[in-house]
């Protein structure tokens, strides 16, 4: 069965620290995977999206890595904001013809001044 | 910046009652996409266009919910009659996609209708 799963499931930190979230997926045939940040009451936005061959991929603060053998991806904020204060999703495309999006239930992140 | 424009914002409606969500693509995208999030499932994909197309509603109920782009700048989504578990936030989500290539390509999202059925 195709699966996304993300951790932790939330986490505080202060503000100007570093963390590290997870995702690890069981899919097949892979496509890509993407990193989106949500704020709370808004749609979310491509951090960054990375194919088989890719392992590493950065936009600013936010560096994502891909394992394409252990199935398994991590976002790293450096420096953390206030404004990084949301939950982050990880997604999975898989190619079936059309394509499919296997959505990870996210990470919510509160960053503490 | 271009952004994808979604009307209503808010929807609070009582079961049974017919609803339509609208969604302005990005000028030039090609690609549109319709998703549910709900705090219980997260993001669902309920059905994508291309070149005003449908190519995959398989996420989408179909005895009561349709979705349909009559022109290039409108895409809607229309659940009737709705019911109570239909409550959620609905985003619709556009890109631009080169024909043939894979969907490498960043989504682009609107900020969603907040639909709440009594």
């Amino acid at each position: 069965k195709n699966q996304v799963e993300q951790s932790p499931q939330s986490l505080i930190i202060l503000e100007g620290k570093n963390c590290t979230l997870q995702c690890n997926y069981t899919v097949s045939p892979f496509s890509n995977l993407r990193w989106y940040k949500q704020d709370t009451g808004r749609g979310p936005v491509s951090l960054t999206i990375m194919t088989f061959s890719e392992n590493t991929k950065s936009n600013g603060r936010y560096t994502a890595t891909l394992d394409a053998d252990t199935k398994q991806s991590s976002l790293h904020i450096t420096a953390s904001q206030l404004s990084d204060s949301a939950s982050y999703i990880c997604v999975v495309s898989v190619n079936e013809g059309t394509y499919k999006y296997i959505f990870g239930t996210g990470t919510r992140l509160k960053v503490l001044a | 910046d271009a952004r994808v424009t979604q009307t209503p914002r808010h929807k609070v409606t009582e079961m049974g009652q017919e609803v339509t969500m609208r969604c302005q693509p990005i000028l030039g995208h090609n690609t549109v996409f319709w998703y549910r999030q709900t705090m219980m499932q997260g993001l669902e994909l309920l059905a994508y266009f291309r070149n005003r197309a449908p190519l995959d509603d398989s996420g989408m109920p179909k005895d009561r919910f349709s979705a349909e782009m009559p022109d290039a700048t409108l895409a809607t989504l229309k659940i009737q009659p709705s019911e109570p578990r239909d409550s959620a936030v609905y985003f619709c989500a556009s890109g631009l996609v080169a024909s043939g290539h894979s969907s490498n390509q960043p989504q682009h999202f609107g900020d969603g209708t907040r639909l709440s059925i009594l």
